[in-house]
C-alpha cells in the first residue's frame, strides 16, 4: 500500500495567489481529514470528510479556505487568497471505516510558504 | 471539549539514557490516548494507544505508556534511548461515537546526544 500521498512537497508562493493541495487516501478508507501545523498552535485538525461528505469544517480558519473530496480518492485544500501567516505544514491523514480514531494514517505533508 | 498539555517543549537526553514525556489530557470521559512520533520531514506515525484495560500500554520501537486517570496523565517512557528517536512527539486524546475527534497536544521535540 502507498500510504496517504500528498502533493506537493513544497509549495512557494507570493501573497494573494491561489494555492492548491492534494490529498490521496489509502485506498478502501472511507474518512479524510486535513490537519494544519504550526510552531505556535501545533497540529489543528481544519477539516473531515465521511465517505466524500464533509462532517465537520468548524477548524477552517476562514472564508479563503476550502476543501473539497469528488470521490473516494482524491481530496483538495484550497487557500484564496493566500496569506504569510497561512505558511505552515498541511497535513491529509486517512482511516478505514469504523476505525477512527484508532486508526489514522498520514502523509507527509506539504509544506506551504506564502511570501 | 477535550484537550492535551504536553508541558515540555524540548528535551535533550543522552544515547542510553531513560526516557519520560509528560502528557496530561482533560476529558469528562474516559478517553482514548494515543502517543504519535513524527521524523523530520514525515508525517506522523502511531506509537502506541491506550482504550481500555491494562493501564501500561507497550508500543512500537521500545516504547510504553501509563495512563493514570487520578493525576490524567499518559507519560510515554522509554528505558534506554537511541539516537535515531530522535523526532516531535505527539500526545493526543480522541472520542469516540459519530461525532469522534482526535486532539493533539503541541508536541515535544527529542534530541539525543550521542
Amino acid at each position: 500500500d502507498a500510504g496517504v500521498i500528498q502533493s506537493p512537497r513544497h509549495e512557494v508562493t507570493e501573497m494573494g495567489q491561489e494555492v492548491t493541495l492534494r490529498c490521496k487516501p489509502i485506498s478502501g478508507h472511507n474518512s479524510l481529514f486535513w490537519y494544519r501545523q504550526t510552531m505556535m498552535r501545533g497540529l489543528e485538525l481544519l477539516i473531515y470528510f465521511n465517505n466524500n461528505v464533509p462532517i465537520d469544517d468548524s477548524g477552517m480558519p476562514e472564508d479563503r479556505f476550502s476543501a473539497k473530496m469528488p470521490n473516494a480518492s482524491f481530496s483538495t485544500l484550497k487557500i484564496q487568497p493566500s496569506e504569510p501567516r497561512d505558511s505552515a505544514v498541511y497535513f491529509c491523514a486517512s482511516s478505514g471505516a469504523g476505525t477512527y480514531p484508532e486508526k489514522l494514517f498520514f502523509g507527509s505533508g506539504t509544506q506551504l510558504s506564502v511570501l | 471539549a477535550q484537550s492535551v498539555t504536553q508541558p515540555d517543549i524540548h528535551i535533550t537526553v543522552s544515547e542510553g539514557a531513560s526516557l519520560e514525556l509528560r502528557c496530561n489530557y482533560s476529558y469528562g470521559a474516559t478517553p482514548y490516548l494515543f502517543w504519535y512520533v513524527q521524523s523530520p520531514g514525515q508525517g506522523l506515525q502511531l506509537l502506541l494507544k491506550y482504550f481500555s484495560g491494562d493501564t501500561l500500554v507497550q508500543g512500537i520501537k521500545g516504547f510504553e505508556a501509563e495512563f493514570k486517570r487520578s493525576q490524567s496523565s499518559f507519560n510515554l517512557r522509554k528505558p534506554s534511548v537511541h539516537w535515531s528517536d530522535a523526532a516531535e512527539y505527539f500526545c493526543a486524546v480522541g472520542t469516540t461515537g459519530t461525532a469522534s475527534k482526535l486532539t493533539f497536544g503541541t508536541g515535544t521535540r527529542l534530541q539525543v546526544t550521542l
